[in-house]
């Protein structure tokens, strides 16, 4: 079965400062999906990036990159000059293409400090 | 465009009442689900569905009815309330459409509070 680890269950980081916040997972498949959600105060989930299992090139939106590492199996979320809208919870969640089912890790607390 | 809208955000009830957590999304989405999100756990699918008329169980179903009859509507049923179904929930929806990514669209989620 499929899991999802993050260890870090919370970060901080300087407002305009880097922070990488790590994802592990564990699968036999080759064809899948990894996401990023961010959950503010709000309670809100929002989708911060995408990649697909297939692609070797690193998704990037604006401030927010990924280094995905298939065979270590390792997916990070880099989060550069941040922002106090930046702290949130992140969730990591894995999709085997083809299915339905989605796996999500524990979540990382990102505070950011002024 | 109201995306995913669940109803009500918060409510609290007494152990053994009934309620439902109504979900409705206007995207034309065959995927449907409820999870619930409890601290440290991340969150946990309770139950799924990927058309009208079919649903299936997720991680953790016990205690917990759905059904699909429309695409639009998933409603979450709680039978018998129980202190533990306090919890906030989830509904999310997505679409699996060819060179589409599938990525989950949520609601606000729903914060239930059992007495």
């Amino acid at each position: 079965a499929q899991t999802v680890t993050q260890s870090q269950p919370e970060m901080s980081v300087q407002e305009a400062e880097t922070v990488t916040l790590s994802c592990t997972y564990d699968t036999s498949e080759s064809d899948y999906y990894l996401f990023w959600y961010k959950q503010p105060p709000s309670r809100q989930m929002i989708l911060v990036i995408r990649q697909e299992a297939y692609k070797q090139q690193n998704a990037t939106e604006n401030r927010f990159s990924v280094n995905f590492q298939k065979a270590a199996k390792s997916f990070s979320l880099k989060i550069s000059d941040s922002q106090l809208g930046d702290a949130a919870m992140y969730f990591c969640a894995y999709r085997t293409s083809g299915t339905y089912k989605y796996i999500f890790g524990t979540g990382t607390r990102l505070k950011v400090l002024a | 465009n109201a995306g995913v809208t669940q109803t009500p955000k918060f409510q609290v009830l007494k152990t053994g009442q009934s309620m439902t957590l109504q979900c409705a999304q206007d995207m034309n989405h065959e995927y449907m689900s409820w999870y619930r999100q409890d601290p440290g756990m991340g969150l946990r699918l309770i139950h799924y569905s990927v058309g009208a008329g079919i649903t299936d169980q997720g991680e953790v179903p016990n205690g917990y009815n759905v059904s699909r009859s429309t695409t639009e509507d998933f409603p979450l049923r709680l039978l018998s309330a129980a202190p533990s179904q306090t919890s906030v929930y989830f509904c999310a929806s997505s679409y699996h459409g060819a060179g589409m990514g599938g990525e989950l669209f949520f609601g606000e989620g729903s914060r239930l509070t059992v007495l």
